[in-house]
């Protein structure tokens, strides 16, 4: 299995309260996403990173930041917690283009925002 | 930009009976194409992928995708599916060149009866 981890793997919040999420890599790969997953919507991007200090936004990405201070971790921060943030959070890693194409993903955070 | 639609949201067939999971894909450049298997409460795991070179691509569990770019289209086939086979399957696509967005299709859910 691909080194990916992603922590906490449960978590109960409050509305207007904040929540950072960790993906943590151990296979030194360049890009990492995060996404989100509901029920209709499929997995929708949030953000993603094509290197350390090098982030992106997705198709969702009110609401969030991200940071990536080092290669092998990609932080997702939700400033003010609300009730249509309660998902199941993926993150994915991937090292590149042609063959090493083939993304990772994570076993998933569930959030819930109460 | 790109954007992927799955046409089913979810696909009832009997066991041992043959499958079709249809994905249409829009994109201003050339793509990478994959398909992607969760089963329960599980993470996501890449069934195939297309490249480059034959149309044709043969991926884990006996499913194989098509690759036709006339029609914009990826669709995923298996002969004879099992009771295994009971999942969410996702479409994705991702730029050949340039920021390496993975962009994911809403998913559909297969469901096989015996």
């Amino acid at each position: 299995d691909a080194g990916i981890t992603q922590s906490p793997r449960h978590k109960v919040t409050e509305t207007g309260t904040p929540v950072t999420l960790r993906c943590h890599q151990t296979e030194n790969h360049r890009y990492m996403y995060w996404y989100r997953q509901d029920p209709g919507h499929g997995l929708r991007l949030i953000h993603y990173s094509y290197g350390v200090k090098d982030t992106d936004k997705g198709e969702v990405s009110d609401g969030y930041s991200v940071s990536r201070s080092k290669t092998e971790d990609f932080l997702l921060t939700l400033e003010s917690a609300t009730s249509s943030q309660t998902s199941v959070y993926f993150c994915a890693i991937r090292g590149g283009g042609g063959e090493r194409t083939e993304a990772f993903f994570g076993q998933g955070t569930r959030l819930t925002v109460v | 930009a790109q954007s992927v639609t799955q046409l089913d949201s979810q696909v009832p067939v009997f066991e041992e009976a043959p499958v079709e999971l249809r994905c249409n894909y829009s994109s201003s450049v050339s793509v990478y194409l994959f398909w992607y298997v969760q089963y329960p409460n599980q993470g996501l795991q890449l069934l195939l992928k297309y490249l480059s070179g034959s149309t044709l691509v043969k991926g884990i569990n006996g499913f194989e995708a098509e690759f036709n770019k006339s029609q914009t289209s990826f669709h995923l086939r298996k002969p004879s599916v099992h009771i295994s086979d009971t999942a969410e399957y996702f479409c994705a696509v991702s730029p050949i060149q340039g920021a390496q967005k993975l962009v994911f299709g809403q998913g559909t859910r297969l469901t096989i009866n015996p």
